[in-house]
């Protein structure tokens, strides 16, 4: 178990650029989640993947954030045209099935200037 | 719809004494209910979880948690809470029907004094 990995750590962006956030999660985990975390605040539920197939997207999340998961392994979350209020911690889970834990990368830091 | 709420963004306990972080949740089935903690720059860990069984769960460094059904409650504690304790809490709900979605409240951070 090496855990779930996210990458960038951190990315520095200026407002209307492109972003592209990767996760690799346990292997053995068919489900994977995306949240986004701001100061203070809990994780707050982005999207799901079970296998390759994208179950759930928050109504919260606008068309400019999509993410996949391409053979229903690695998973990447894209943000268009970034704006100062994308500025936030985005983290990725996995999980084995419904009643387990998810299992948190350590996140990837999104700055918009 | 689901939610999840702590009612206090922070507890403050003495080094020794017995700490309870407050969690209370709202959920239209039956809940699996999770506690999770983060640490200054670390990812968040996987604290307990209730399935189902014993109301009693204990999990990670001494923590247990005491799931109360009559009062949607699942309050997180310790016996002896230890400085190295200090961390921010979070209390999270997934609906048993729908399977996947984790909802998380605000979170508590606790803070213990030696």
């Amino acid at each position: 178990d090496t855990g779930v990995s996210q990458n960038p750590r951190h990315k520095i962006t200026k407002r209307g650029q492109n972003v592209t956030f990767r996760c690799d999660p346990i292997s053995e985990h068919n489900r994977l989640y995306w949240y986004r975390q701001t100061l203070g605040q809990g994780p707050e539920f982005l999207t799901y993947f079970q296998n390759e197939a994208q179950l759930e997207k928050s109504r919260l999340l606008s068309d400019r954030f999509s993410a996949e998961r391409p053979k229903g392994s690695f998973s990447t979350l894209e943000i268009q045209r970034t704006e100062q209020g994308d500025s936030a911690m985005y983290l990725c889970a996995s999980s084995l099935d419904a009643s387990s834990p998810l299992h948190f990368g350590n996140g990837t830091r999104l700055t918009v200037t | 719809a689901q939610s999840v709420a702590q009612p206090e963004d922070q507890v403050n306990v003495a080094e020794g004494n017995p700490l309870t972080v407050k969690c209370t949740y709202s959920v239209s089935g039956n809940p699996y209910l999770f506690w999770y903690v983060q640490y200054p720059n670390r990812g968040l860990q996987f604290l307990l979880k209730y399935i189902t069984g014993d109301n009693l769960v204990k999990g990670s460094y001494g923590f247990e948690a005491e799931f109360n059904k009559s009062q949607t409650s699942f309050h997180l504690k310790k016996p002896s809470a230890l400085v190295s304790d200090s961390a921010l809490y979070f209390c999270a709900v997934r609906d048993r029907r729908g399977g996947f979605k984790t909802i998380f409240g605000a979170g508590t951070r606790l803070f213990v004094k030696a």
